[in-house]
């Protein structure tokens, strides 16, 4: 029979826009959390980490909040270019351990 | 340095057949991690090794599945035997002693039909 596919969130968002990609985990306690960006065709390439004893932090272009109180992670990214079009993951660890939980995912789409 | 390098980068074999999937990491990472990807079940960690130690292998789906690390430089994930539900795109990734950074191989698209 036909298999049913997991269907990814998808945003889309026009050149220049700000883009923000949300996640929600469940894992109490977690205390690390990382955004990946995985581009077709290849392997998910991190992009920002953020430990549990902070609520913000900044890199280049993008900045990743944290809300503990709801489990409740976003990555925010300034004027999105089209190179940012890819397939953006979430991920956590917990108890100083180094295996990542990916999340589902979130298809970020940027449009000319 | 040419990042983690896995081989081969398409395998198409048939039921029943044995797989091998090969990865060399970037040298001096002490962690290694075999994950596999698959639109139903998203990524999946299967097992990851620490100075060529299997430290967590609960995530391996069956005793059809096995993995070594020989030494620093090379891991192996077998499937014997294969079966279509296989079928998924299976990245290795190493790290180094920073949590979380880990840097993966562009991945072994896996067809068994």
């Amino acid at each position: 029979g036909e298999s049913v596919g997991l269907h990814l969130p998808t945003l889309s968002v026009q050149e220049g826009d700000n883009s923000i990609i949300n996640c929600a985990y469940s894992n109490s306690a977690s205390d690390y959390f990382i955004w990946y960006k995985q581009e077709s065709g290849k392997g998910p390439q991190f992009i920002i980490d953020i430990r549990s004893n902070m609520d913000k932090r900044q890199g280049q272009r993008v900045t990743v909040l944290l809300n503990k109180t709801v489990k409740h992670l976003s990555l925010q990214i300034a004027a999105t270019q089209p190179g940012d079009s890819a397939v953006y993951f979430c991920a956590e660890t917990s108890n100083s351990g180094y295996a990542l939980n990916f999340g589902k995912g979130t298809s970020l789409l940027v449009t000319p | 340095d040419a990042g983690v390098i896995q081989s081969p980068r398409h395998e198409v074999t048939e039921m029943g057949q044995e797989v091998t999937l090969r990865c060399k990491p970037i040298s001096g990472h002490d962690y290694l991690f075999w994950y596999r990807q698959t639109m139903m079940r998203g990524l999946e960690l299967l097992i990851y090794f620490n100075n060529n130690v299997p430290i967590d292998d609960s995530g391996m789906p069956e005793d059809r599945f096995s993995a070594k690390m020989p030494n620093a430089s090379f891991s192996t994930l077998k499937i014997q035997p294969s079966e279509p539900r296989d079928s998924a795109v299976y990245f290795c990734a190493s790290s180094g002693r920073v949590r979380g950074r880990a840097f993966f191989g562009p991945g072994t698209r896996l067809t068994v039909l």
